[in-house]
C-alpha cells in the first residue's frame, strides 16, 4: 500500500524496557510527525520533521523521548526506561508540504501498553 | 483553558437526522482549520478544510466564526456510517507544534 506505514501495531513491555517505535512515511512526503493519544483523549503533538530542518521536538514529554529521521524516509521514535503513564497509542503522519499546508495522512499507529 | 475545546458528547441521533457541533479555539492568530474523522481504534482522516466562507462537502457543511472563534460541522441525512468520533484541528502559526487537535466529539447514529 501507498499509506503511512507503522510498527509494531501492538507492544506489551515491561516497566524500565526500552521500545522503539518506526514509520515509514508515504513516498514523496518531506514533512513527518509523531503525536501519541491516549484512551477517549486527543492527540498530543511530540515531534515533527521537515526535510533537512531541524526537528521540533517542543512536544517531547521528557528526555526519556527521542527520535530521528534517517535519509529523510524512515522514522524511529524511541521510549527509554518506559513508565506505565507512556502507555498509549502513538501516532505517526506525514504531508506532502510543510505543517499546516495541507492534509495529514496516519499512519495506523502503535499501540503501547507498559506493564 | 484549553486551546481547542469539544463536547465530547456522545451525540446519539436517529439516521436521517440533522447533527451539529462545534468546536472553540482560544488563539486568536489561528490561521488553518480542519474537521478530521476517527473511527474507533482506528487512525484520524482528513473530512474537510473550514474556510473562511464555509463549505459544503454532499451532505457535510462546515463554517467558520472567527469573530466568536469557533467552527462548526453540521451533517445533514445522518447515516449509520457517520458514526465515529470528529476531531476538530486548528492551526495557529504554520508550525507543527501549533496544530492543535481537539478530544473529539463523539457521535452515534442509531437505526
Amino acid at each position: 500500500g501507498a499509506g503511512v506505514s507503522q510498527s509494531p501495531s501492538n507492544k506489551v513491555t515491561e516497566k524500565g524496557k526500552d521500545v522503539e517505535l518506526r514509520c515509514d512515511p508515504i513516498s514523496g512526503h518531506t514533512a513527518l510527525y509523531w503525536y501519541r493519544q491516549s484512551l477517549g483523549q486527543g492527540l498530543e503533538f511530540l515531534i515533527y520533521f521537515q526535510g533537512n530542518s531541524a526537528p521540533d521536538k517542543s512536544g517531547l514529554p521528557s528526555d526519556r523521548f527521542s527520535a530521528e529521521r534517517t535519509g529523510g524516509s524512515v522514522s524511529t521514535l524511541t521510549i527509554q526506561r518506559t513508565q506505565q503513564e507512556d502507555s498509549a497509542v502513538y501516532l505517526c503522519a506525514s504531508s506532502l508540504g510543510g505543517a499546516g499546508t495541507g492534509e495529514l495522512f496516519f499512519g495506523e499507529g502503535s499501540r503501547l501498553t507498559v506493564l | 483553558r484549553k486551546e481547542v475545546e469539544q463536547d465530547p458528547g456522545p451525540f446519539n441521533v436517529p439516521e436521517g437526522a440533522t447533527v451539529a457541533f462545534n468546536c472553540t479555539y482560544s488563539n486568536s492568530a489561528s490561521q488553518s482549520f480542519f474537521w478530521y474523522r476517527q473511527d474507533c481504534r482506528k487512525e484520524p482522516k482528513l473530512l474537510m478544510s473550514v474556510y473562511s466562507s464555509g463549505n459544503e462537502d454532499g451532505r457535510f457543511t462546515a463554517q467558520l466564526n472567527r469573530a466568536s472563534q469557533y467552527i462548526s460541522l453540521l451533517i445533514r441525512d445522518s447515516k449509520l456510517s457517520d458514526s465515529a468520533t470528529y476531531l476538530c484541528v486548528v492551526n495557529a502559526h504554520s508550525s507543527a507544534s501549533k496544530i492543535i487537535f481537539g478530544s473529539g466529539t463523539r457521535l452515534s447514529i442509531r437505526p
